[in-house]
């Protein structure tokens, strides 16, 4: 069964702090993604990678950093959090046709 | 740009009925996909379906494809309370090309009562 989780669960920030949601896949999937996802928005893509060590900007990638240091491992990163980025972040992965994408549980970030 | 909708913000059915959730898209595809989201859960797929296919079917789902009109419908029968989620559509522009993103549509938030 595919798997992917996410931590934390639920974070709450403070404006111009930094924060880190981590994604963790036992899939052996090549490409991981994450997303936002908004009223109104539906699921936005922030940044995606192909594999280790590799980053791309996905759609709204402004205010955000990503690291995929390992095949499991991918890591979204807020440098100077803001509250625009209060949102419900999920991760997921797809193996290289990418038809396919797990998604984790979630992470609610609430950034005061 | 190409982009996924769903056609109705929400429905309401009650237990039993069938109910149909349409999608449109803007650019050629190579598949869709129709995605369910329960409440404080991800996104997990239901059905694919590709370009060159007009139907499919998956116990109580059955998805169509009309390329010509840039539409998809998922149709579930029989339904039942645990039915009750938002549903997405979601459409690739071929593999390589877009760096294997999806673009997911807002979504249809399907209520089913007793």
């Amino acid at each position: 069964e595919a798997a992917v989780t996410q931590s934390p669960r639920n974070k709450v920030a403070v404006t111009g702090g930094k924060v880190t949601l981590s994604c963790n896949q036992t899939n052996n999937h090549n490409n991981m993604y994450w997303y936002r996802q908004d009223t109104g928005h539906g699921l936005r893509l922030i940044h995606y990678s192909y594999g280790a060590g590799s980053t791309e900007k996905g759609d709204i990638p402004d205010g955000y950093k990503a690291s995929r240091p390992s095949q499991e491992n991918f890591s979204l990163i807020l440098e100077l959090a803001t509250p625009s980025q209060t949102s419900v972040y999920f991760c997921a992965s797809g193996d290289a046709a990418g038809v396919e994408q797990y998604f984790g549980p979630g992470t609610r970030l609430t950034v005061l | 740009s190409q982009l996924a909708e769903e056609n109705s913000w929400a429905l309401s059915v009650h237990e039993g009925e069938s109910v149909t959730v349409n999608c449109s898209y803007k650019t050629s595809i190579t598949a869709l996909q129709w995605y369910r989201q329960k409440s404080g859960k991800g996104p997990a797929q239901l059905i694919l379906i590709r370009s060159n296919e007009r139907e499919k079917r998956n116990g109580r789902l059955r998805a169509t494809l009309d390329t010509s009109s840039q539409s998809s419908s998922l149709s579930i029968t029989a339904t039942r309370c645990e039915d009750t989620a938002v549903y997405f559509c979601a459409t690739d522009a071929g593999y390589g090309s877009s760096g294997n993103k999806l673009i997911f549509g807002i979504g249809t938030l399907l209520s089913v009562k007793p």
